[in-house]
């Protein structure tokens, strides 16, 4: 079935670095992919998307392109915040039979130290 | 905040015992999923109402059941609790329309443990 595999966690960085957080994916049709944020108890929130390849998301500063050849989402940032500490998820989106099926990496979680 | 609702927000109960998790999608939205989010399984679909109608199943155990109600509100109904089903419950919806491309929105979560 398909699956998300991102880079494992914890990762953390002093403010003002560069992030970028692996995540490849398999799927057997064309998937849309997202990247959702988790920040200290809340709920999941969309961080960028992208819907076909070679489409860039963006958000935030945050950016990540769909690469269908080699199968990857990697999400970046050119200089992290403390207020970016959370846990990020990548996933990609399945339409089967009229519907949407979310599937998610397992998360990496990201500390950033001032 | 996402205008998706969740009650309890915290749930503590025995093994064997039954609960019910209460979902309300933001205004407008007809569908709701349920998902699982522990540390061993990380965050696992579970099921999708659309309408009142059940869409979609992921790995949902026969002990959960859940159903949307004419108001759009959903139930997820956990019985014969055992201790692995402690976890975060997320409840969330999407508008019905954009198909795969479609952004979910998330409640708070509840967070039951199983003692």
């Amino acid at each position: 079935g398909d699956s998300v595999t991102q880079m494992e966690g914890p990762v953390t960085l002093s403010e003002e670095a560069f992030l970028t957080i692996n995540c490849t994916y398999t799927a057997t049709g064309y998937p849309s992919l997202f990247w959702y944020v988790q920040y200290p108890g809340e709920g999941l929130q969309l961080l960028l998307k992208a819907t076909k390849a070679d489409d860039k998301g963006s958000n935030k500063g945050f950016e990540a392109t769909y690469r269908k050849e080699t199968t990857s989402f990697h999400l970046e940032k050119g200089s992290v915040q403390v207020s970016d500490s959370a846990v990020y998820f990548c996933a990609l989106s399945d339409w089967i039979q009229g519907a949407q099926k979310l599937v998610f990496g397992q998360g990496t979680r990201l500390t950033i130290n001032p | 905040d996402s205008g998706v609702t969740q009650t309890p927000k915290h749930l503590i109960t025995a093994t064997g015992q039954r609960v019910t998790l209460r979902c309300s999608p933001r205004s407008g939205d007809l569908s709701v999923y349920w998902y699982q989010q522990s540390l061993d399984q990380g965050l696992q679909f579970l099921i999708q109402y659309y309408n009142g109608e059940e869409r979609a199943k992921g790995n949902i155990l026969e002990r959960f059941s859940a159903q949307q109600f004419p108001d759009l509100h959903s139930e997820l109904n956990l019985s014969s609790l055992e201790l692995g089903d402690s976890a975060l419950y997320f409840c969330a919806s999407s508008p019905p329309t954009g198909g795969p491309y479609n952004e979910q929105f998330f409640g708070p979560g509840t967070r039951l443990t199983v003692l």
